[in-house]
């Protein structure tokens, strides 16, 4: 069935370093891939989405990239502070569907 | 800027009982979800509404799940008859449009415990 892999699980990173976050689906009739932001206790925000016919889409520090051949999308969030310490999660969508399919999260740890 | 909102934000039963989550989708929103999350792992997807009726479901949404949209404002989620693994954060949200190509805006959640 549809799946959405994510790696890795948890990061640790220093503040000011970049980070980055990697996603792989398995439906080829894919097409929306957004992200979202989920502090502790909170509910999920979407930071930054992009569709299938484009390759790369940015956001101040956040950009994200998609491979349809390969069929990967990343997460990159550059010269990160301690509030983005969060669990984000990737999550992937076909047109003909109404529902997201969430890939397993990612712990990120911004040290300061 | 508007909101999802949920309540309670945390409901406690015994198993075998009843219980109806409620949600508050955005105002200009067409479509609805559920979307559940067990302690640690992913967010799951439940089922989708349009329209006064289910869009879709998937395999965790039996016959133990029905969902309503009882007035103009509401959308419910009820579990007719809860087990101990329904424990989890239960998470409504709404799109404009259909939501595999448009982003979907989540509540805050209601955490269920079952006991």
């Amino acid at each position: 069935g549809e799946n959405v892999e994510q790696h890795p699980s948890t990061l640790s990173v220093q503040e000011g370093d970049s980070a980055v976050i990697k996603c792989t689906y398995s439906d080829s009739a894919s097409n929306y891939f957004p992200w979202y932001k989920q502090e502790l206790g909170k509910r999920p925000q979407l930071i930054i989405d992009i569709r299938s016919n484009v390759g790369e889409k940015k956001d101040q520090r956040i950009a994200v990239t998609l491979n349809k051949t390969a069929k990967h999308f990343s997460l990159h969030i550059t010269e990160t502070q301690p509030e983005d310490s969060a669990v984000y999660f990737c999550a992937a969508s076909a047109s003909g569907t109404y529902k997201y399919i969430f890939g397993t999260g990612t712990r990120l740890k911004v040290l300061a | 800027e508007p909101e999802v909102t949920q309540t309670p934000s945390h409901q406690v039963t015994q198993m075998g009982q009843e219980v109806i989550l409620r949600c508050v989708p955005i105002s200009n929103h067409l479509y609805f979800y559920w979307y559940r999350q067990i302690l640690g792992q992913k967010v799951e997807f439940l089922v989708s509404f349009y329209n006064n009726e289910i869009s879709e479901k998937s395999e965790i949404f039996d016959d133990q799940f029905s969902v309503e949209r009882p007035d103009g404002s509401n959308f419910t989620l009820k579990i007719r008859s809860t087990k101990l693994e329904d424990s989890a954060m239960y998470f409504c949200a709404s799109s404009e449009w259909r939501g595999g190509t448009d982003t979907q805006y989540f509540g805050p959640g209601t955490r269920l415990t079952v006991l």
